[in-house]
């Protein structure tokens, strides 16, 4: 069954805390991406990877890291800078040559402790 | 930065009335998208436009792209309770590679 998976589904935060949230794909795509929704409001994009080993930072990328290892794995790591992290994290990816349709995962409810 | 703005940011209907999101962009956009996100789940590919002025329908739903490609319209007719959900657009600028920028979202409630 193809798709891109994030997990957990829920993740607690205690202060001073990091946690790693994980997305995996296996569509194939070259191109990966993390969006911030917060309750009644948009996606706003915190990194994205077009290859393998290289990313960009997005729109929010202040106390947000993440690796691009392989291919199909983009993890997405919310440090103790992260001073509002409670959110809903979106993992996506697009193919270059299909006109950038993204495909969104399940997502991760993220909470402060 | 570019910025994606959507209106209205909420629309309560009665089922059977129809009903318009409109989508505008402060620059240029290469092409536009629109996702759904049912509430509780992620958003899920409609459709992408791609041509100045271009139209597409798919069932109930009418998208358009403005001649300028800055903005952008769905038009559901005879909403139904299914048609519950947030309504994005994504936009790429042109020569911005890979890159999407979602709109605000217009949230729509249909009632019976």
């Amino acid at each position: 069954d193809g798709g891109i998976t994030q997990s957990p589904k829920y993740l607690f935060r205690k202060e001073g805390q990091n946690v790693t949230l994980s997305c995996e794909q296996n569509l194939n795509h070259d191109a990966m991406y993390w969006y911030r929704q917060d309750p009644g409001q948009g996606l706003r994009l915190i990194y994205y990877s077009q290859i393998v080993n290289d990313f960009q930072k997005g729109d929010i990328a202040e106390g947000y890291s993440v690796s691009r290892e392989k291919k199909e794995s983009f993890p997405l790591t919310v440090t103790s800078a992260q001073k509002n992290p409670t959110a809903f994290y979106l993992c996506a990816s697009s193919n270059r040559g299909g006109g950038n349709i993204q495909y969104f995962g399940a997502g991760t409810r993220l909470s402060v402790l | 930065g570019q910025q994606v703005m959507q209106i209205p940011q909420y629309q309560h209907v009665q089922e059977g009335e129809d009903f318009t999101t409109y989508c505008n962009s402060s620059t240029t956009l290469s092409n536009i998208q629109w996702y759904k996100q049912r509430p509780g789940g992620h958003p899920v590919f409609l459709i992408q436009l791609v041509k100045s002025g271009e139209v597409k329908k798919q069932k109930r739903l009418t998208f358009q792209f403005g001649e300028a490609k800055k903005n952008s319209s769905l038009h559901i007719t005879a909403t139904q309770t299914t048609d519950v959900g947030t309504y994005f657009c994504a936009g790429t600028v042109t020569g911005g590679g890979n890159k999407l920028t979602f709109g605000t979202g217009t949230q729509l409630k249909v009632e019976l």
